[in-house]
């Protein structure tokens, strides 16, 4: 399958501090990125859906101008988490989909971010 | 609204045995559904999916799942467990008309020696 590469996999910064996460398709272009969090031992809930060139769509509460996201090529989508505080400490994930309805969706390793 | 549920929290089996991970739909219109597996600290990977054709599709890793009409299911089999089977496995399925996958809440499946 496609592969999606997510870094940093794992990040301790301190509060109010910026962390930056990158998704790269690597053998596919990507039209839409997705982002999402995940709680120890829950689902994997939606944060935002990036498309190339255009402004991410952020699902309900969540707070656009905490959770920059930038999908500036066709391959490459950031999640920046800015001034950070512990409770946004999770597991990030990545997907990446080449667009069309009936292909699956191919994610990221993960970013464990904590902060402290 | 497009949406799946996954029943069970967690599905304990034997190795060598076989095992049900069970899924249900709920859709407008024709389903486009997924399985995928999470491993400990890692993103998921995809198993398979049902978009047309055979009820019945193969995946990675020797697994397999069946799509049923009429009950609405999709419930993902694998004839033998193996210990490495276990995992978190999410169900999902596409929201009409983007590309959103809706995630079921996961069944975290434990196979035992």
């Amino acid at each position: 399958g496609a592969v999606v590469s997510q870094h940093p996999s794992r990040v301790i910064c301190k509060s109010g501090t910026s962390v930056k996460i990158e998704c790269r398709s690597l053998d596919f272009q990507a039209t839409t990125m997705f982002w999402y969090r995940q709680f120890p031992k829950q689902s994997l809930m939606l944060m935002a859906t990036s498309n190339e060139g255009s402004k991410a769509t952020y699902e309900q509460g969540v707070e656009k101008d905490k959770f920059l996201i930038n999908h500036a090529s066709l391959t490459l989508s950031t999640l920046t988490v800015t001034s950070a505080h512990p409770e946004d400490s999770s597991f990030y994930i990545c997907s990446a989909s080449a667009g069309t309805v009936n292909t699956e969706a191919f994610f990221g390793q993960g970013t464990r971010l904590t902060v402290v | 609204a497009q949406s799946v549920a996954q029943p069970e929290d967690q599905v304990n089996v034997a190795e060598g045995n076989p095992l049900t991970v069970k899924c249900t739909y709920s859709v407008s219109g024709n389903p486009y559904l997924f399985w995928y597996v999470q491993y400990p600290n890692r993103g998921l990977q995809f198993l398979l999916k049902y978009i047309t054709g055979d009820n019945l599709v193969k995946g990675s890793y020797g697994f397999e799942a069946e799509f049923n009409k009429s009950q609405t299911s999709f419930h993902l089999k694998k004839p033998s467990a193996l210990v490495s089977d276990s995992a978190l496995y999410f169900c999902a399925v596409r929201e009409l008309n983007t590309d959103k996958l809706i995630f079921g809440t996961g069944t975290r499946l434990q196979v035992f020696p």
